[in-house]
């Protein structure tokens, strides 16, 4: 069965660092999202993209994040300048259709800043 | 704006027990309505999905969830537990856009 992949499944930066969490969508699906869990609390959304742009972003997605599908198959989120409150779980998700499809997750990247 | 709650946080039974788990939510257009489940160390995965048409939905493993719309829930049900059914369950609500919004999660630890 196709599954989100994604990595590294551990990150640990320093604060002000890039940081780039990369995620392999299910092949054949057209829309990708970011979702982070900060330990202890919900899963948030952070971002939806599609057809190369972004379609939908929280306010949490600010000036420091961004996303790129740089190729075919990886979807990248990527952090300029980390902060110690961006230590969190990052979730990918993609969907096959708008509004009529589940989104499928991935496994998660644990991004910790120290 | 969309919200999901979850009613209990924690959850212990013992194996055989009846399950339910409580969801409502906040949004007054079309819905549609997920139950997640995040078994230990590993990924979200679906549980079970409500769209339209039939308001009791069958899911995966046992699980079906009741969708009544005058009460805004979704709660998740399964008649009698296992203990491989231990994990945390997310409900979630898709209303306008493409975004999900996830309640707290409950923990569900199945004793055996």
């Amino acid at each position: 069965e196709p599954e989100v992949t994604q990595t590294p499944s551990h990150q640990v930066t320093q604060m002000g660092q890039e940081v780039i969490l990369r995620c392999v969508p299910i092949s054949n699906h057209l829309y990708f999202y970011w979702y982070r869990q900060i330990l202890g609390q919900k899963v948030e959304f952070l971002v939806s993209f599609y057809n190369n742009e972004i379609s939908e972003k929280s306010e949490i997605f600010d000036d420091q994040f961004s996303v790129e599908r740089p190729d075919g198959s990886n979807f990248t989120l990527k952090i300029r300048s980390t902060k110690l409150e961006d230590s969190a779980m990052y979730f990918c998700a993609s969907s096959g259709l708008r509004g009529a499809y589940e989104q499928y997750f991935g496994p998660g990247t644990r991004l910790t800043v120290t | 704006a969309q919200s999901v709650s979850q009613h209990n946080h924690h959850v212990i039974l013992s194996e055989a027990a009846s399950l339910e788990l409580g969801c409502n939510y906040s949004y007054g257009g079309t819905v549609n309505l997920f139950w997640y489940v995040q078994y230990p160390g590993q990924h979200l995965q679906l549980l079970l999905k409500y769209f339209s048409g039939d308001p009791l939905v069958k899911g995966i493993k046992g699980f079906e969830a009741e969708f009544i719309k005058s009460k805004f829930s979704f709660n998740l049900r399964k008649p009698s537990v296992q203990w491989s059914d231990t994990a945390e369950y997310f409900c979630a609500v898709k209303g306008y856009g493409n975004k999900l919004v996830f309640g707290a999660g409950t923990i569900l630890r199945v004793k055996s």
